[in-house]
């Protein structure tokens, strides 16, 4: 099956700096790149959707400012936290939705991202 | 708007008894059906989907799932589970077409030993 995989898997940070995590689908091209977020116990919440060439898609209440996210290549993207502080402590997944080959009904999901923010 | 109930939010169970973890959902239109299941601290792997055809629908690790039209469910069933099932399953909706999934609130199934 279509493979996506995300780096890093963990990461701890001081308040202030920058966060970037990458997503990339592995073996297949993938047109669209969603991003995720988890709180403990809880469902999986929509931040954004991206489309390769395109400016991303942010759901309402995500600011887009902070969250950026670059969808470059077909098989990359990225999101990078700005500024991050403890409140953006989180698991952040992605997914990526294929062409044809890949599946384009179906997302496939990153293994996540551990982000604690001190 | 779509959306995506799952009714019970734990579900315990002991090991080699059936299980069934509800789901409805809500849509104006046509709607594609995916349960996942996601293990502690991971991403969340497809078990199974339904696009269109045969209602009934198997996906791995022995799940299947029925979509039923009439009461807007895609309840997801194992007739014998494993400790190895325990974990997260969520129920995850979308249109035909490039729209986002919306999920439910997901079932925490427990297996006992």
């Amino acid at each position: 099956g279509a493979v996506v995989s995300q780096h890093p898997s963990r990461v701890i940070c001081k308040s202030g700096t920058s966060v970037k995590i990458e997503c990339r689908s592995l073996d297949f091209q993938a047109t669209t790149m969603f991003w995720y977020r988890q709180f403990p116990k809880q469902s999986l919440m929509l931040m954004a959707t991206s489309n390769e060439g395109s400016k991303a898609t942010y759901e309402q209440g995500v600011e887009k400012d902070k969250f950026l996210i670059n969808h470059a290549s077909l098989t990359l993207s990225t999101l990078t936290v700005t500024s991050a502080h403890p409140e953006d402590s989180s698991f952040y997944i992605c997914s990526a939705r294929g062409t044809s080959g890949g599946g384009t009904d179906t997302q496939y999901f990153g293994p996540g991202t551990r982000l604690t923010v001190l | 708007a779509q959306s995506v109930t799952q009714l019970d939010s734990q579900v315990p169970v002991f090991e080699e008894a059936p299980v069934e973890l509800r789901c409805n959902y809500s849509s104006s239109v046509s709607v594609y059906l995916f349960w996942y299941v996601q293990y502690p601290n991971q991403g969340l792997q497809l078990l199974l989907k339904y696009l269109s055809g045969s209602t009934l629908v198997k996906g791995i690790n022995g799940f299947e799932a029925e979509f039923n039209k009439s009461q807007t469910s895609f309840h997801l069933r194992k007739p014998s589970v494993h400790i190895s099932d325990t974990a997260e399953y969520f129920c995850a909706v979308s249109e035909s077409g490039n729209t986002p999934l919306v999920f439910g609130k997901g079932t925490r199934l427990s297996v006992i030993a």
